[in-house]
């Protein structure tokens, strides 16, 4: 049982914006600005995407991008591609320890 | 560029220990924490602690505290992860991964270690 509740699937078409919440306390994502996002593909090593809720790394695509709004965070990827077809984990810091969601498989119809 | 490469998938006896290996390049290894995270089959990320490898220091999930022990060798820039009492539900992907503070979630991560625990 994850910390942190995430939808267990989204879909979406070819070029549509999709997005994903992450739902967890005031202990974790209320309390601190540092949700990230992976994705991971089958597999694969997670990969990371957004850090610090809505920051990119380097190298990663402006069609992601993140937000938060109170305990919940969200991942909102618009233009959807083919290859965006993957599982997405969300991960807080909840004071001690980081903690993940239990992931979203995002599938493009 | 940074890399993280784990050993080799392992199969284990029920009761057993495994110690899964993770040696790090391309950075400066003691500048940045590193975590160990598992997936079983078909399931999500689960954390199971960090290692400073500067100082050695070391907070546990607490689903495995007693259990696990994460040491360091900073000669080699390496990082060990050791799972004691195995059972089969320990079977996982075991995956390290850094980040700058130990607050934060992972940057880059290990290719991942099977680890099968089977009679």
């Amino acid at each position: 049982q994850s910390a942190l509740t995430q939808p267990a699937s989204v879909s979406g078409s070819p070029g549509q914006s999709i997005t994903i919440s992450c739902t967890g306390t005031s202990s974790d994502v209320g309390n601190y600005d540092l949700v990230s996002w992976y994705q991971q593909h089958p597999g694969r090593a997670p990969k990371l995407l957004i850090y610090e809720v809505n920051k990119r790394p380097s190298g990663v695509s402006n069609r992601f991008s993140g937000s938060k709004s109170g305990n919940t965070a969200s991942l909102t990827l618009s233009g959807l591609q083919a290859e965006d077809e993957a599982d997405y984990y969300c991960c807080s810091y909840t004071g001690s320890r980081i903690s993940f969601g239990g992931g979203t498989k995002l599938t493009v119809l | 560029q940074v890399q993280l490469v784990q050993s080799g998938a392992e199969v284990m006896k029920p009761g057993a220990s495994v110690k899964v290996s993770c040696k790090a390049s391309g950075y400066t290894f003691t500048s940045y924490y590193m975590h160990w995270v598992r997936q079983a089959p078909g399931q999500g990320l689960e954390w199971m602690g960090i290692i400073n490898p500067s100082g050695g220091s070391t907070t546990y999930a607490q689903n495995f505290q007693g259990r696990v022990t994460m040491t360091r060798d900073t000669s080699t820039s390496t990082v060990y992860m050791e799972l004691s009492s195995l059972r089969s539900e320990d079977t996982a992907v075991y995956y390290c991964a850094r980040s700058y503070f130990d607050s934060s979630g992972p940057d880059y991560w290990g290719q991942g270690t099977l680890v099968t625990v089977s009679s």
